[in-house]
This record gives structure tokens, sequence and C-alpha cells, in this order.
């Protein structure tokens, strides 16, 4: 299963709206995650089931969709949110990621 | 709290061998589903296995299959991936992932630092 996220850099401020999309190349249900990825941090899950926010990710992120179109948004940048964020399927193995979406400060 | 060290990587030419291990602490590693996923410098996150925490069940990507062994020692809380005939695309940070539960089961809820392989001659 293909993911292809869009899009693939984002500049943006602090305060800002911002949303990314994931679409699989066939239906996964919920089957869906998201990732952060920092410079020097482990990767962080966000996101699982589509929609359900990991244990102690802020409010301000939230993820919906189902089947093949998903998105990510966070409410309201703050400066810890500039990273790589990366979709990830699991309704079919082998599970497969995103290209990543860059978010740099503008 | 979690964590999860990878070791074992380093320079090797093609067609050799390199075995990681994965040392996990701060939770029951024999009740846990375990995986490796990779990254290649630059590049986006490819999921390489996953192994059932008695090791009954063992999923590869095309990719390795054949290749690449995986293994446990839930008595040492440790994960290990034995990479034979390695190819110069194996190139990449090899990440030691515990797989989440119940509805997020199908995630890597936990990430290692990982551990840089380089396969050139």
């Amino acid at each position: 299963i293909q993911m292809t996220q869009s899009p693939s850099s984002v500049s943006a401020s602090v305060g800002d709206r911002v949303t990314i999309t994931c679409r699989a190349s066939q239906g996964v249900s919920t089957w869906l995650a998201w990732y952060q990825q920092q410079p020097g941090r482990a990767l962080k899950l966000l996101i699982y089931g589509a929609s359900t926010l990991q244990s102690g990710v802020p409010s301000r992120f939230s993820g919906s969709g189902s089947g093949t179109d998903f998105t990510l948004t966070i409410s309201s940048l703050q400066p810890e949110d500039f990273a790589t964020y990366y979709c990830q399927q699991g309704g079919d193995f082998p599970y497969t990621f995103g290209q990543g979406t860059r978010l740099e400060i503008k | 709290e979690v964590q999860l060290v990878e070791s074992g990587g380093g320079l090797v030419q093609p067609g050799g061998s390199l075995r990681l291990s994965c040392s996990a602490s701060g939770f029951s590693f024999s009740t846990r589903w375990m995986s490796w996923v990779r990254q290649a410098p630059g590049k986006g996150l490819e999921w390489v296995v996953n192994m059932k925490y008695d090791g009954s069940e063992i999923s590869y990507v095309d990719s390795v299959r054949g290749r690449f062994t995986v293994s446990r020692d839930n008595a040492k809380n440790s994960l290990y991936l034995q990479m034979n005939s390695l190819r110069v695309d194996d190139t990449a940070v090899y990440y030691c992932v515990r797989m989440g539960s119940l509805e997020a089961r199908r995630t890597a809820d936990q990430w290692g630092l990982g551990t840089l392989v380089i396969v050139s001659s």
C-alpha cells in the first residue's frame, strides 16, 4: 500500500493552523498513525486509529479520516512543533509510511 | 520510563553480515510485539520486520526476506536483527520499535534512537 503525503514541506509561523494530508493507495479503514521526527530525538507517535491522540500528546494535534484519505491538523503551532511528520498505514503488512512532510518556521 | 537502546551498527562491505541488538527496559518486554524500522540517510521510513511477543509470528518486508533474521530473548529483554548478504541499499539507521497494544497495535508507540549501518566498499 502506497502512502502519499502532501505537502512535502510547508512554512508556517507560530500560532498558525496547519493541515497535512495523507492518501492511501487502497483502503486501510482507520489503521492510520501519525509520527513526529525531530533531529536527535526518538520518533514520537502522535495519533493512532486515525483520530486517537496518544497519551501525553498536546490537544492542539488532531487527526481525521478513514479509508484512503486522512489529515493531521495542528491547531496553533508552537515552536516545538517544527519537525517532520509521517503517516503510516497498518491496514496490511508491510506497514508503509508516507514520504514525510517537513514543517519549517516561516 | 520506556527505553530502547540499539547497538551493533557500523561499516560493512557489500555481501557482509552484521548483527544488531536492542536492549529494552521500562516495560514488560515479553508481552509486546517488537519491530525493526529503518531509514536511509535523508530518506523516509521503511518497516522491516514484526515479531510477536513469543516469537511465533514473524513478518518481513520483501526486500529483506531471506537475508535478515529477527530473534528475541525475553529473559534478557533483547531484540536482535541478523543481517546477511548486505547490499548498498541496506544502508540506513535501524530503529528498534515497540508496537502498540489494543487499538494501537499496528503502530510503533516507542522508538529507540537508532543505530547506523553503512554498507560500502
